[in-house]
């Protein structure tokens, strides 16, 4: 079964830093570009950047609201994705998603929470 | 950044109606266009990518068309599972930007 599974979010203050991973099981992890996005709570959806295939440079990129402080990196050996977070601001509250490939694609995780807060 | 508007924002219906949500996009996004529904506490479910591809298990039920800016998204005969938030969004452009959401209550 294809699947991607979030972990680590949690209660963070401002200014903090928080990583999030992504762990993929049942399928080509390293052939596949990684997508996050984030949702307020009681909000919209919010793109917040990819990391493409080592196949097309394992690049990253990433929204203009988090470009700068939130960076996207993958260890192909694992089967994860991480978004690392920093200078945490109370706007960057959210469940934050990941989703396999930079275009529309039907796999997601099932979210994690993260609460910037003091 | 791309900007995309859905209408209606809220739409009431009732099993079995007809019913459509609009999505516009402040310019030319082509084809690039996916629809999601979501329910509370899920993660969003592609619906329709490329503007109107079905994605593979979703019912026939859902159809999407549309090109350049202006989008529809159509539920010919609602059933009760379809009640939810419904978003679009635009990947031609890097912000991959989202509607607003539109939420299809029963009525």
């Amino acid at each position: 079964e294809v699947q991607l599974v979030e972990s680590g979010g949690g209660l963070v203050k401002p200014g903090r830093s928080l990583s999030l991973s992504c762990t993929a099981s049942g399928f080509t992890f390293g052939d596949y570009a990684v997508s996050w996005f984030r949702q307020a709570p009681g909000k919209g959806l919010e793109w917040v950047g990819f990391i493409r295939s080592k196949a097309y440079g394992g690049t990253p990129q990433y929204a203009a609201s988090v470009k700068g402080r939130f960076t996207i990196s993958r260890d192909d050996s694992k089967g994860i994705a991480y978004l690392q977070m920093n200078s945490l601001k109370t706007e960057d509250t959210a469940v934050y998603y990941c989703s396999r490939r930079d275009i529309p694609d039907p796999c997601w995780g099932q979210g994690t929470l993260v609460t910037v807060s003091s | 950044d791309i900007q995309m508007t859905q209408s209606p924002s809220t739409l009431s219906a009732s099993v079995g109606d007809r019913v459509t949500i609009t999505c516009r996009a402040s310019q030319r996004i082509d084809g690039w266009l996916a629809w999601y529904q979501q329910k509370p506490g899920k993660a969003p479910k592609l619906l329709i990518y490329d503007a109107s591809s079905l994605e593979s298990g979703v019912p026939s039920r859902f159809s999407g068309s549309g090109s350049g800016t202006e989008f529809t998204l159509t539920i010919s005969s609602l059933q009760p599972d379809d009640f939810a938030v419904y978003y679009c969004q635009q990947y031609i452009a890097y912000g991959y930007t989202f509607g607003q959401g539109t939420k299809l209550e029963i009525k």
